[in-house]
Formats: C-alpha cells, sequence, structure tokens
C-alpha cells in the first residue's frame, strides 16, 4: 500500500521555467521531509516541515506543508540544470520517537539548458 | 555529512548463497535504518534500529535480519539471496531529538543472479 502518492512521476522542462511537485496522502503526518537525490548517490534532506500551513523557502525552491498535514507541495521557481534529479518526499506518522518514515515514489526531473 | 559508510558499495552473488552489507557510523547516532530503493517504489523500510540488540521490523522484512551489536555498525543479512531482492540498498540515522530526519549513506548496489 502506498501512503504516499507523488505526482507528476516524471518531469521535463526547459531552463527558466517554474514547476511544481505534489505529495498526497489520507494520512495525517507528525512531519514531512523532501529530499533530493542524484544518480549514484544517497537522499539529501532538503527541508522539514511540521506545521499544518507551513511555508518554508529553500532559495528557488518553496515548500508547504497541507493544512491537514496529509500532503505537501514543492514549486521550483526558475529551474536551472542542477536542479535535475529524484526528488522524494516522505511522511512521518505517530506521535512516536522511531523516526520511521514512508516514502512517496519519487519525481525524476531533468531540466534542459 | 553524518559519517556513513557503507560495504560493500557493488556486489554481485548468486541466488541462494548469504550475503552482509555492513553500515558503518562514526558519530554514535541511536537509531539507523536499512531501506532498498527500486523503480517505482521510492524508499521502502527494511529494519531499524533504536540502540545496542535494539531491532524492529519495516514494511519489507521477509529474507532479511539486522543486528548491531555496537552502536557504530549496523549489519543487513539477506540469509539466502533471491533475485527478487536485486535493487540498492541504502543505510540512514537519524538525529536525536529531531522531527524525523534522516541522513543516507551513498548506498550499496546489490544483484543476485
Amino acid at each position: 500500500t502506498q501512503l504516499l502518492e507523488q505526482s507528476p512521476q516524471f518531469l521535463s522542462i526547459q531552463e527558466g521555467e517554474n514547476l511544481t511537485v505534489y505529495c498526497n496522502s489520507s494520512s495525517v503526518f507528525s512531519s514531512l521531509q523532501w529530499y533530493r537525490q542524484e544518480p549514484g548517490e544517497g537522499p539529501v534532506l532538503l527541508v522539514t516541515v511540521v506545521t499544518g500551513g507551513e511555508v518554508k523557502k529553500l532559495k528557488r525552491l518553496t515548500f508547504q506543508f497541507g493544512d491537514a498535514r496529509k500532503d505537501s507541495s514543492l514549486h521550483i521557481t526558475a529551474a536551472q540544470p542542477g536542479d535535475t534529479g529524484l526528488y522524494l518526499c516522505a511522511g512521518a506518522r505517530g506521535s512516536g520517537n522511531t523516526g520511521k518514515l514512508i516514502f512517496g515514489q519519487g519525481t525524476t526531473l531533468q531540466v534542459k539548458p | 555529512d553524518a559519517g556513513i559508510t557503507q560495504s560493500p558499495r557493488h556486489k554481485v552473488t548468486e541466488t541462494g548463497t548469504p550475503v552482509t552489507l555492513r553500515c558503518h557510523q562514526t558519530e554514535n547516532h541511536r537509531y539507523m535504518y536499512w531501506y532498498r530503493q527500486d523503480p517505482g517504489h521510492g524508499l521502502r523500510l527494511i529494519h531499524y534500529s533504536y540502540g545496542v540488540k535494539d531491532t524492529d521490523k519495516g514494511e519489507v522484512s521477509d529474507g532479511y535480519s539486522v543486528s548491531r551489536s555496537k552502536t557504530e555498525d549496523f549489519l543487513l543479512t539477506l540469509e539466502s539471496a533471491t533475485s527478487s531482492q536485486t535493487s540498492v540498498y541504502f543505510c540512514a540515522i537519524k538525529m536525536t531529538g529531531t522531527a524525523g530526519e534522516q541522513y543516507f549513506g551513498p548506498g550499496t548496489r546489490l544483484t543476485v543472479t
């Protein structure tokens, strides 16, 4: 059962375009993380959102946690070739501190120069 | 850099043979995790550990066992490898007191022929 659905799964755009990746679930998460992964490497943490409605910015990347803490989005403004990679969302459930995460399937982004 | 290394980085083995993958960390983190990554599935949790000799199952634990006799080492064993266990395996740690953020090793690519 895939508890976190990411869309789109693949995205190929030109440099300078904007894009949004969505991460949706019917479950409530205590926190949600976004990771970026390059070929041959492990995922690298970009951001964590904890509060419903929270918005965080990381340069040209804007992350939002849904009001009900069931969904999240990642918006990239003026994409650059260096943004190319696999983007993964991951949610933590429950109040325990085990740190167990549920991952989405990932969104492969290709930004062409 | 959370000081995580994985060994080996690449391995090819035959069906039915035992395989052990090692994850080593240098910063005394309590929580450690093993994931597998397959196309279209994101990352799926195999087992995790919350201290020396304290481990628990994740969502895809069948066919895998783990051991943690020292804080710094978390071993994943495939007792009798099958072709369905061909995958990329990632180890991760969680920083104490964080909202679930995990930091990943570089991965081990395992091929079972």
